[in-house]
């Protein structure tokens, strides 16, 4: 059965900082892209970053509210995703979710787009 | 960054009903668009990609169209237990996007 299941999350003071896991069983996960979605209470999804499978360098996208504060990183051998969060702000205040992206090949495209979640940690960024 | 506009954003239909949620995106998308449901306390469900491909395991009444700036989700007959919130997203280009969510509260 495939599976992703995240942890780490708690209360945090702002500014401070935490680091969010994700781990994968039930697929080969090196094969897979890997994305963080949030969800602040209340409100809709927002795509947080993604990084991609070593045949594609392991390189990562951020969403602009994210990008600098937060990390994306995995380790294969651990089948496992990292999101490592710093300078945390109020509004970054939500339930992360983890999500494979999955692959489909259609008449020649690709399209790479998230089909299994997590069930999400909370985060919440308080003083 | 490419806006996902998502229309209506709240709902009230009855069941049998015959349901219709559109997605704008402020650019071309091509068919780089997916579909979620998300239930109450509940991971979201991808139901279509590529703008109108059926998830397996979903059930037929739910089906995609659209391409390049203009998307809809329609439920052909409304069953209880797709009263939720549906998103789109688009994978065109980066940052990904999601539509701000259409609640289907039942009448």
């Amino acid at each position: 059965e495939v599976q992703l299941v995240e942890s780490g999350g708690g209360l945090v003071q702002p500014g401070g900082s935490l680091r969010l896991s994700c781990a994968a069983s039930g697929f080969t996960f090196s094969d897979h892209y890997m994305d963080w979605v949030r969800q602040a209470p209340g409100k809709g999804l927002e795509w947080v970053g993604r990084t991609r499978s070593k045949a594609s360098g392991y390189t990562t996208e951020y969403a602009a509210s994210v990008k600098g504060r937060f990390t994306i990183s995995r380790d294969d051998s651990k089948n496992s995703l990292y999101l490592q969060m710093n300078s945390l702000k109020a509004e970054d205040s939500a339930v992360y979710y983890c999500a494979r992206v999955g692959v489909t090949t259609i008449q020649g495209a690709y399209y790479y787009s998230l089909d299994v979640w997590g069930q999400g940690t909370t985060v919440t960024v308080s003083s | 960054d490419i806006q996902m506009t998502q229309s209506p954003s709240a709902m009230s239909a009855s069941v049998g009903d015959r349901v219709t949620i559109t997605c704008r995106a402020s650019q071309g998308i091509s068919n780089y668009l997916v579909w979620f449901q998300q239930k109450p306390g509940k991971v979201p469900e991808r139901l279509i990609y590529a703008a109108s491909t059926l998830q397996s395991g979903v059930p037929s009444r739910f089906s995609g169209s659209g391409s390049g700036t203009e998307f809809t989700l329609t439920i052909s007959s409304l069953q209880p237990e797709d009263f939720a919130t549906y998103y789109c997203l688009q994978h065109n280009s980066y940052p990904l996007t999601f539509g701000g969510g259409t609640k289907v509260e039942i009448k």
